[in-house]
């Protein structure tokens, strides 16, 4: 079966660079969550979508942005990279059945490290 | 204090061993997710559960709603199964954000 596509699945920038990470979820699936986890520590929701509108925020930095397209494919726009913005971002996607969320599927992840 | 908290941290084992790692959480949840996260970071997800008990090969996951707890199980354990354990809650909050547990490393010893 088909599961959560992120790209590239590792990258490396340097500091004050961009970079864009990319998210596919499993076909049917309407909402994408992003998740940052950094070096040894718990992973941490940043922000969701659902049918292409921003549904949930949290702990996003104002550098960063995402957006949810018509095809449902989710990218996570991140600029001014900072040393501190070194961590593994993946992201998972679900269905929402009526007003219920089916279950989350976790995406491999991209591992950025920015020097 | 974590709203979810999981034990022991590390676990160091023989290839073979029993092996039974444990989630508490304080919040009220619509459903729990253990996760394995390999060296290099990809996570897969092993089980998600609202109630009861899962099996899959020789891995076993349960939940005690009423205690707010879970525990997950290797039988047999081998070197392979060496990675970070995280239990991952959904609060019935609305939110629908998984609140994620510090994750238990697994060595499993030749």
């Amino acid at each position: 079966a088909a599961g959560v596509i992120q790209s590239p699945r590792h990258l490396i920038k340097e500091k004050r660079e961009t970079a864009t990470l990319k998210c596919y979820p499993i076909p049917r699936h309407d909402t994408v969550y992003w998740y940052q986890q950094g070096p040894g520590q718990d992973p941490q929701f940043l922000i969701s979508f659902y049918e292409k509108m921003q549904s949930d925020k949290g702990s996003i930095p104002d550098r960063f942005s995402a957006q949810q397209f018509s095809d449902y494919h989710s990218e996570l726009n991140m600029s001014s990279l900072e040393l501190g913005d070194s961590a593994l971002y993946f992201c998972a996607s679900s269905r929402r059945r009526g007003a219920y969320q089916e279950t989350q599927y976790f995406g491999p992840g991209t591992r950025l490290l920015v020097l | 204090k974590n709203e979810v908290e999981q034990s022991p941290q590390n676990l160091t084992a023989q290839e073979g061993e029993f092996i039974t790692i444990n989630c508490s959480y304080s919040v009220g949840i619509s459903a729990l997710h253990w996760l394995q996260q390999h060296p290099g970071g990809g996570i897969v997800s092993l089980f998600m559960l609202s109630s009861g008990k899962k099996k899959h090969g020789r891995l076993i996951a349960t939940i005690n709603i009423q205690e707010k707890h879970s525990s997950l199980h290797i039988t047999a354990s081998h070197p392979r199964d060496s990675a970070v354990y995280i239990c991952a809650v959904l609060p019935t909050s609305g939110t629908y954000k998984y609140i994620f547990g510090t994750g238990t490393r697994l060595k499993v010893l030749a």
